[in-house]
């Protein structure tokens, strides 16, 4: 079936240092998926903060990057300096043009400490 | 303004007892959703809709049954509530095709069942 895995929280980082929440999908029924991340902040719902429906581009915000890689069947979320305003639990999500539903991993909370 | 919202935000409920959980949408979204997310799980679609009037079960509809009375209106409905349903709730909107893939969620309700 289709299926995304990402890495396991918590995750806790410093501020100012990099990050990486990996993300792998598996779209046995979607030929052409499209990727997102999407961000929970304390007390809100979820939200998008990117997507990328091609493979080999890479989508940003909020100095958040990830590169759709159709070979490794990945999404990887980086962010070269975080801040503490970061912390929120980030979710991996994969679907289609004309998607029905989207395919959320398990979500990675992450800490940032001053 | 929030464009997706969801009452109530939290839920005390007894086992066996009938829960009620309501979703409004100012997106004018034909597509409309219903997850779950529980620890060590990415969101799980419980129940969908195209429109008004229509309902279309997700992956996990075991237990709950759901509602689309108009175009701005969800409301998932847990008849016999069980312990195993304790969980987060979140709706969500959505317009696919036409390139707009996007779902938009609300800020969640916390149902508790003893």
């Amino acid at each position: 079936g289709d299926s995304v895995t990402q890495t396991e929280g918590p995750v806790t980082v410093s501020e100012s240092e990099s990050l990486i929440i990996n993300c792998t999908y598996s779209a046995t029924s979607i030929a052409y998926p499209n990727l997102f991340w999407y961000v929970r902040y304390p007390g809100e719902g979820l939200q998008l903060l990117l997507k990328v429906i091609t493979a080999g581009q890479k989508g940003s915000s909020r100095g958040f990057e990830a590169t759709y890689n159709k070979e490794t069947t990945s999404f990887h979320l980086q962010k070269a300096s975080v801040q503490e305003s970061d912390s929120a639990v980030y979710y991996c999500a994969l679907g289609e043009s004309n998607y029905n539903v989207l395919y959320f991993g398990s979500g990675t909370k992450l800490t940032v400490e001053p | 303004e929030a464009a997706v919202t969801q009452s109530p935000r939290n839920k005390v409920a007894v086992t066996g007892g009938k829960v009620t959980l309501s979703c409004n949408q100012t997106n004018n979204h034909n597509n409309m959703y219903w997850y779950r997310q529980d620890t060590g799980h990415g969101l799980r679609l419980i129940h969908y809709s195209y429109g008004a009037g229509s309902t279309e079960k997700g992956d996990i509809p075991d237990g709950y049954k759901a509602s689309r009375p108009s175009q701005e209106n969800f409301s998932l409905i847990l008849e016999l509530a069980t312990p195993s349903q304790t969980s987060v709730y979140f709706c969500a909107s959505g317009e696919p095709g036409l390139g707009e893939d996007t779902q938009y969620f609300g800020p969640g309700t916390r149902l508790l069942v003893l």
